[in-house]
């Protein structure tokens, strides 16, 4: 089992639609947790961060966090265009460095 | 500069050829990381430093690959011996101390072993 299991996508979602990127992960150790969104050819951007259970929201962005579950989850409102890329979940390892372990990524695809 | 400075931005190398790609990381920035990203693939930790030390390399695939920070700023991953599988993305980020806090990637170098 990888440490960070991500659907490779792609998702496609009609625009202004809510988009939901979901991650679960295998280390109960793991406290933080992050979200980077990759377009094509460019390096990772970090979206957003949480560390506690329950939801966080910034803008269209929300995550969300169940450590009992182990799960992750981003949700896009109004989703737009711009928004296509690679959605990267990642955790912060157990070991307090900040080295990330990361997914594979799910590919978003907002339709016009 | 204001962000993360890697180089090349592409290298293209025969089998066989040692090659080197260097960091720049955004200044002050106490950590360094190295990932390695595959087509279609999350990156994947190769090593870590803080300042000069390098405090993890348990992500190194094999003996051919070795970084150094040895100032505590730029950092150099040389690969020795390309092969074929080494082919990928590598990229730099850099941060402040601590597990919480946010890492900026750099642009990454494509590196192409024919």
């Amino acid at each position: 089992q990888k440490e960070v299991e991500q659907n490779s996508g792609p998702l496609s979602v009609p625009e202004g639609a809510i988009a939901s990127l979901n991650c679960t992960y295998s280390d109960r150790g793991s406290q933080s947790f992050f979200w980077y969104r990759q377009y094509s050819g460019k390096s990772p951007e970090l979206i957003m961060f949480i560390y506690s259970n329950g939801d966080k929201e910034d803008g269209r962005f929300t995550a969300q966090l169940n450590k009992a579950s182990q799960y992750v989850s981003l949700l896009i409102r109004d989703s737009q265009p711009s928004d296509s890329a690679t959605y990267l979940c990642a955790l912060g390892g157990s070991s307090n460095t900040g080295k990330l372990i990361f997914g594979q990524g799910t590919t978003l695809q907002v339709k016009p | 500069g204001a962000g993360v400075s890697q180089s090349p931005r592409y290298k293209v190398a025969k089998r066989g050829q040692d090659v080197a790609l260097r960091c720049d990381p955004i200044s002050g920035h106490v950590s360094l990381f190295w990932y390695q990203q595959a087509l279609g693939q999350g990156p994947e930790f190769l090593t870590y430093f803080q300042n000069e030390a390098q405090l993890d390399k348990s992500g190194l695939p094999s003996d051919r690959f070795f970084a150094e920070r040895p100032e505590g700023s730029v950092s150099t991953l040389k690969i020795q011996r390309t092969q074929q599988e080494d082919s990928a993305v590598y990229l730099c980020a850099s941060s402040f101390v601590g597990v919480n806090t946010e890492a900026f990637f750099g642009q990454g170098t494509r590196l192409t072993v024919v």
